[in-house]
Protein backbone atom coordinates (compact mmCIF):
# COMPACT_ATOMS: atom_id res chain seq x y z
CA UNK A 1 0.00 0.00 0.00
CA UNK A 2 1.02 3.41 -0.29
CA UNK A 3 0.93 6.77 1.39
CA UNK A 4 1.52 10.52 0.88
CA UNK A 5 2.16 13.48 3.27
CA UNK A 6 1.84 16.66 2.32
CA UNK A 7 2.73 18.53 6.01
CA UNK A 8 1.65 21.88 4.85
CA UNK A 9 -2.23 22.38 5.13
CA UNK A 10 -1.63 25.93 4.13
CA UNK A 11 0.92 27.85 2.26
CA UNK A 12 0.22 31.99 2.46
CA UNK A 13 2.72 33.59 -0.21
CA UNK A 14 2.75 36.83 -1.70
CA UNK A 15 1.83 37.52 -5.49
CA UNK A 16 5.57 36.62 -7.57
CA UNK A 17 7.54 35.22 -5.20
CA UNK A 18 8.35 31.54 -4.97
CA UNK A 19 6.69 28.60 -3.72
CA UNK A 20 7.30 24.96 -2.23
CA UNK A 21 4.40 22.44 -1.59
CA UNK A 22 5.61 19.61 0.32
CA UNK A 23 5.24 15.91 -0.69
CA UNK A 24 6.35 12.58 0.43
CA UNK A 25 5.28 9.83 -0.17
CA UNK A 26 6.08 5.84 1.31
CA UNK A 27 5.39 2.98 -0.84
CA UNK A 28 7.42 -0.85 -1.26
CA UNK A 29 6.97 -0.66 -4.99
CA UNK A 30 7.74 1.31 -7.83
CA UNK A 31 5.21 4.22 -8.14
CA UNK A 32 3.43 7.09 -10.33
CA UNK A 33 3.49 10.52 -8.85
CA UNK A 34 0.90 12.86 -9.66
CA UNK A 35 0.36 16.59 -8.64
CA UNK A 36 -3.42 18.00 -8.95
CA UNK A 37 -4.86 21.29 -8.18
CA UNK A 38 -8.69 21.62 -7.41
CA UNK A 39 -10.40 25.12 -7.70
CA UNK A 40 -13.51 25.84 -5.76
CA UNK A 41 -16.33 23.93 -6.63
CA UNK A 42 -14.58 21.99 -9.28
CA UNK A 43 -13.23 18.61 -9.96
CA UNK A 44 -9.49 17.77 -9.73
CA UNK A 45 -6.78 18.82 -12.88
CA UNK A 46 -3.95 17.47 -13.68
CA UNK A 47 -1.29 19.98 -13.23
CA UNK A 48 1.85 17.21 -13.89
CA UNK A 49 3.13 14.13 -13.23
CA UNK A 50 6.02 11.42 -13.25
CA UNK A 51 5.70 8.09 -14.22
CA UNK A 52 9.38 7.29 -15.45
CA UNK A 53 11.85 8.97 -17.29
CA UNK A 54 13.10 12.41 -16.24
CA UNK A 55 13.15 13.28 -12.70
CA UNK A 56 12.28 16.53 -12.98
CA UNK A 57 8.66 17.40 -14.66
CA UNK A 58 6.89 20.56 -15.31
CA UNK A 59 3.16 22.05 -16.43
CA UNK A 60 2.60 24.25 -18.97
CA UNK A 61 1.56 27.60 -16.41
CA UNK A 62 5.40 27.37 -14.63
CA UNK A 63 4.89 24.10 -12.18
CA UNK A 64 7.70 21.78 -11.75
CA UNK A 65 7.89 19.07 -9.57
CA UNK A 66 11.19 16.71 -8.76
CA UNK A 67 10.84 12.97 -8.15
CA UNK A 68 13.87 12.25 -5.39
CA UNK A 69 13.59 8.13 -4.68
CA UNK A 70 15.92 8.54 -2.06
CA UNK A 71 14.06 11.23 0.01
CA UNK A 72 10.73 9.36 -1.23
CA UNK A 73 9.77 13.27 -2.21
CA UNK A 74 7.85 15.19 -4.98
CA UNK A 75 7.64 18.73 -4.02
CA UNK A 76 5.98 21.21 -6.19
CA UNK A 77 7.51 24.42 -7.06
CA UNK A 78 7.14 27.72 -8.95
CA UNK A 79 9.45 30.49 -9.29
CA UNK A 80 6.30 33.03 -9.10
CA UNK A 81 3.12 32.66 -8.11
CA UNK A 82 -0.21 34.46 -9.17
CA UNK A 83 -3.02 35.29 -7.94
CA UNK A 84 -5.03 33.19 -10.32
CA UNK A 85 -2.70 30.02 -8.74
CA UNK A 86 -5.16 30.45 -5.57
CA UNK A 87 -6.06 26.95 -5.06
CA UNK A 88 -5.66 23.29 -3.12
CA UNK A 89 -3.07 21.08 -4.69
CA UNK A 90 -3.21 17.62 -4.00
CA UNK A 91 -0.10 15.21 -4.35
CA UNK A 92 -1.03 11.71 -4.94
CA UNK A 93 0.37 8.16 -5.70
CA UNK A 94 -0.29 5.11 -7.83
CA UNK A 95 1.88 2.01 -7.87
CA UNK A 96 3.28 1.93 -11.58
CA UNK A 97 1.02 -0.14 -13.75
CA UNK A 98 -1.68 -2.35 -12.39
CA UNK A 99 -5.06 -0.72 -11.33
CA UNK A 100 -3.45 2.62 -10.75
CA UNK A 101 -5.54 2.96 -7.75
CA UNK A 102 -4.55 6.62 -6.54
CA UNK A 103 -3.81 7.61 -2.68
CA UNK A 104 -3.94 11.43 -2.38
CA UNK A 105 -2.65 13.32 0.34
CA UNK A 106 -4.62 15.83 2.67
CA UNK A 107 -3.99 18.74 0.27
CA UNK A 108 -2.41 22.18 0.56
CA UNK A 109 -4.06 25.53 -0.02
CA UNK A 110 -2.33 28.15 -1.42
CA UNK A 111 -3.34 31.30 -0.96
CA UNK A 112 -1.75 34.04 -3.08
CA UNK A 113 -1.87 37.45 -1.50
CA UNK A 114 -1.77 40.47 -3.68
CA UNK B 1 -5.72 16.11 -22.20
CA UNK B 2 -8.73 13.42 -21.94
CA UNK B 3 -11.77 14.38 -20.70
CA UNK B 4 -14.12 13.11 -18.22
CA UNK B 5 -17.95 14.61 -17.37
CA UNK B 6 -20.01 14.19 -15.04
CA UNK B 7 -23.48 14.17 -14.70
CA UNK B 8 -25.33 15.66 -12.95
CA UNK B 9 -22.91 18.35 -11.39
CA UNK B 10 -25.46 19.03 -8.76
CA UNK B 11 -28.35 17.73 -7.45
CA UNK B 12 -30.85 18.28 -4.38
CA UNK B 13 -32.84 15.11 -3.46
CA UNK B 14 -35.19 14.23 -0.43
CA UNK B 15 -34.31 11.70 2.34
CA UNK B 16 -35.22 8.19 0.82
CA UNK B 17 -34.68 9.16 -2.61
CA UNK B 18 -31.73 7.60 -5.07
CA UNK B 19 -29.99 9.16 -7.24
CA UNK B 20 -27.65 8.47 -10.78
CA UNK B 21 -24.51 10.18 -11.16
CA UNK B 22 -22.65 8.96 -14.29
CA UNK B 23 -19.38 9.33 -15.18
CA UNK B 24 -18.11 9.64 -19.08
CA UNK B 25 -14.80 9.31 -20.90
CA UNK B 26 -15.55 11.81 -23.86
CA UNK B 27 -12.64 10.96 -26.17
CA UNK B 28 -11.04 7.67 -24.92
CA UNK B 29 -11.91 4.03 -24.40
CA UNK B 30 -11.71 3.30 -20.09
CA UNK B 31 -12.17 0.20 -18.58
CA UNK B 32 -11.52 1.15 -15.08
CA UNK B 33 -13.02 3.69 -14.10
CA UNK B 34 -13.18 5.04 -10.05
CA UNK B 35 -15.31 6.86 -7.48
CA UNK B 36 -14.50 9.24 -4.86
CA UNK B 37 -16.31 11.22 -2.16
CA UNK B 38 -14.42 14.51 -0.77
CA UNK B 39 -15.92 15.74 2.35
CA UNK B 40 -15.74 19.91 2.83
CA UNK B 41 -11.74 20.55 3.06
CA UNK B 42 -10.98 16.69 3.00
CA UNK B 43 -9.10 15.09 0.43
CA UNK B 44 -10.90 12.52 -1.81
CA UNK B 45 -11.52 9.04 -0.69
CA UNK B 46 -11.52 5.72 -3.17
CA UNK B 47 -15.03 4.85 -2.70
CA UNK B 48 -14.65 1.89 -5.46
CA UNK B 49 -13.15 0.60 -8.77
CA UNK B 50 -15.29 0.18 -11.36
CA UNK B 51 -14.43 -2.26 -14.00
CA UNK B 52 -16.11 -2.59 -17.30
CA UNK B 53 -18.62 -5.65 -17.56
CA UNK B 54 -17.54 -6.94 -13.99
CA UNK B 55 -18.11 -6.09 -10.84
CA UNK B 56 -17.15 -3.39 -9.11
CA UNK B 57 -14.37 -3.60 -5.66
CA UNK B 58 -15.21 -1.73 -2.97
CA UNK B 59 -13.17 -0.35 -0.34
CA UNK B 60 -13.57 -1.02 2.95
CA UNK B 61 -16.23 0.91 4.80
CA UNK B 62 -18.24 1.28 1.87
CA UNK B 63 -21.42 -0.28 1.77
CA UNK B 64 -21.70 -1.63 -1.49
CA UNK B 65 -25.89 -2.33 -1.80
CA UNK B 66 -26.10 1.45 -1.09
CA UNK B 67 -23.83 2.46 -3.61
CA UNK B 68 -24.81 0.40 -7.00
CA UNK B 69 -22.16 0.79 -9.32
CA UNK B 70 -22.54 -0.67 -12.94
CA UNK B 71 -19.58 0.08 -15.68
CA UNK B 72 -21.61 -0.97 -18.72
CA UNK B 73 -19.74 -0.17 -21.47
CA UNK B 74 -16.16 1.61 -22.33
CA UNK B 75 -17.39 5.31 -21.96
CA UNK B 76 -19.65 5.14 -18.78
CA UNK B 77 -20.15 4.14 -15.55
CA UNK B 78 -22.68 5.03 -13.17
CA UNK B 79 -23.10 5.49 -9.06
CA UNK B 80 -26.66 5.19 -7.77
CA UNK B 81 -26.68 6.63 -4.27
CA UNK B 82 -29.58 4.38 -2.68
CA UNK B 83 -31.72 5.52 -0.31
CA UNK B 84 -29.76 8.65 0.40
CA UNK B 85 -29.69 10.09 3.89
CA UNK B 86 -28.19 13.85 4.77
CA UNK B 87 -25.29 12.40 5.41
CA UNK B 88 -24.47 10.81 1.85
CA UNK B 89 -24.11 14.98 1.12
CA UNK B 90 -21.00 14.94 -0.39
CA UNK B 91 -19.24 15.95 -3.43
CA UNK B 92 -18.17 13.04 -5.81
CA UNK B 93 -15.64 12.62 -8.05
CA UNK B 94 -15.12 9.85 -10.82
CA UNK B 95 -12.10 9.51 -12.75
CA UNK B 96 -11.25 7.59 -15.84
CA UNK B 97 -7.76 5.67 -16.65
CA UNK B 98 -6.56 6.10 -20.28
CA UNK B 99 -4.49 3.10 -20.73
CA UNK B 100 -2.89 4.90 -23.60
CA UNK B 101 -1.44 7.34 -21.59
CA UNK B 102 -1.63 4.83 -18.39
CA UNK B 103 -2.80 8.21 -16.37
CA UNK B 104 -6.37 8.82 -14.11
CA UNK B 105 -8.24 11.69 -15.24
CA UNK B 106 -10.83 13.32 -13.33
CA UNK B 107 -14.64 14.83 -13.70
CA UNK B 108 -15.53 17.74 -12.39
CA UNK B 109 -17.68 16.31 -9.84
CA UNK B 110 -21.04 15.56 -8.89
CA UNK B 111 -22.27 17.72 -5.22
CA UNK B 112 -24.98 15.66 -3.67
CA UNK B 113 -27.18 17.82 -1.17
CA UNK B 114 -29.75 15.58 0.82
CA UNK B 115 -32.62 17.20 2.80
Amino acid sequence: AQSVTQLDSQVPVFEEAPVELRCNYSSSVSVYLFWYVQYPNQGLQLLLKYLSGSTLVESINGFEAEFNKSQTSFHLRKPSVHISDTAEYFCAVSEAGGYQKVTFGTGTKLQVIP
Amino acid sequence: GAVVSQHPSWVICKSGTSVKIECRSLDFQATTMFWYRQFPKQSLMLMATSNEGSKATYEQGVEKDKFLINHASLTLSTLTVTSAHPEDSSFYICSARDHGTDTQYFGPGTRLTVL
